[in-house]
């Protein structure tokens, strides 16, 4: 079993549709989990922290199940600027060091 | 504000030669790694450190060596080139590794081997 798996895509959405993505990990001594962005030929950049309670911005909403050991993005109204592929990332150490990425989720939203 | 700087940005290697890819970045940040991203995969770590002075093996780790004499540079060395090793490399610092710390990458290097 991979380390830190999502959903293979891609995903081809028209604008305006609500869209989620799926992440699952499998250490469950994991510490702390984000969502990345990386648009095309570009480099990552973050896109949100996963908190244990969910949290949410603007449009985008990030839950977190630890029991189930699995991790969600969901976009709503979706634009055409969102095009990109979407990163789960899990850190497994606190104090030492240990990021797994997943292999990601490319997103295509059209007009 | 620079952030993380790689360069270069695209090199071409001929199996068998040697290369340094460099990263700097001006952040103050103690975490800083070396990945790379072969098409359609996430990123897989290289090496990583924590400080000055201080480095470790990543995921793999194999025909590349690392060193980090100051906080700001962590320059990733590669030997004897193979066609393996074609990928796109990321560099990339923080402050830590808690849940709100930030990794901030560079632009990434494009290495072919032929």
């Amino acid at each position: 079993r991979k380390e830190v798996e999502q959903d293979p895509g891609p995903f081809n959405v028209p604008e305006g549709a609500t869209v989620a993505f799926n992440c699952t990990y499998s250490n469950s001594a994991s510490q702390s989990f984000f969502w990345y962005r990386q648009d095309c030929r570009k480099e990552p950049k973050l896109l949100m922290s996963v908190y244990s309670s969910g949290n949410e911005d603007g449009r985008f909403t990030a839950q977190l199940n630890r029991a189930s050991q699995y991790i969600s993005l969901l976009i709503r109204d979706s634009k055409l600027s969102d095009s990109a592929t979407y990163l789960c990332v899990v850190n497994e150490t606190p104090g030492g060091f240990k990021t797994i990425f997943g292999a990601g989720t490319r997103l295509f939203v059209k007009a | 504000n620079a952030g993380v700087t790689q360069t270069p940005k695209f090199r071409i290697l001929k199996i068998g030669q040697s290369m340094t890819l460099q990263c700097t970045q001006d952040m103050n940040h103690n975490y800083m790694y070396w990945y790379r991203q072969d098409p359609g995969m996430g990123l897989k770590l290289i090496y990583y450190s924590v400080g000055a002075g201080i480095t470790d093996k990543g995921e793999v780790p194999n025909g590349y060596n690392v060193s980090r004499s100051t906080t700001e540079d962590f320059p990733l060395r590669l030997e004897l080139a193979a066609p393996s090793q074609t990928s796109v490399y990321f560099c990339a610092s923080s402050a830590g590794t808690g849940l709100n710390t930030e990794a901030f990458f560079g632009q990434g290097t494009r290495l072919t081997v032929v």
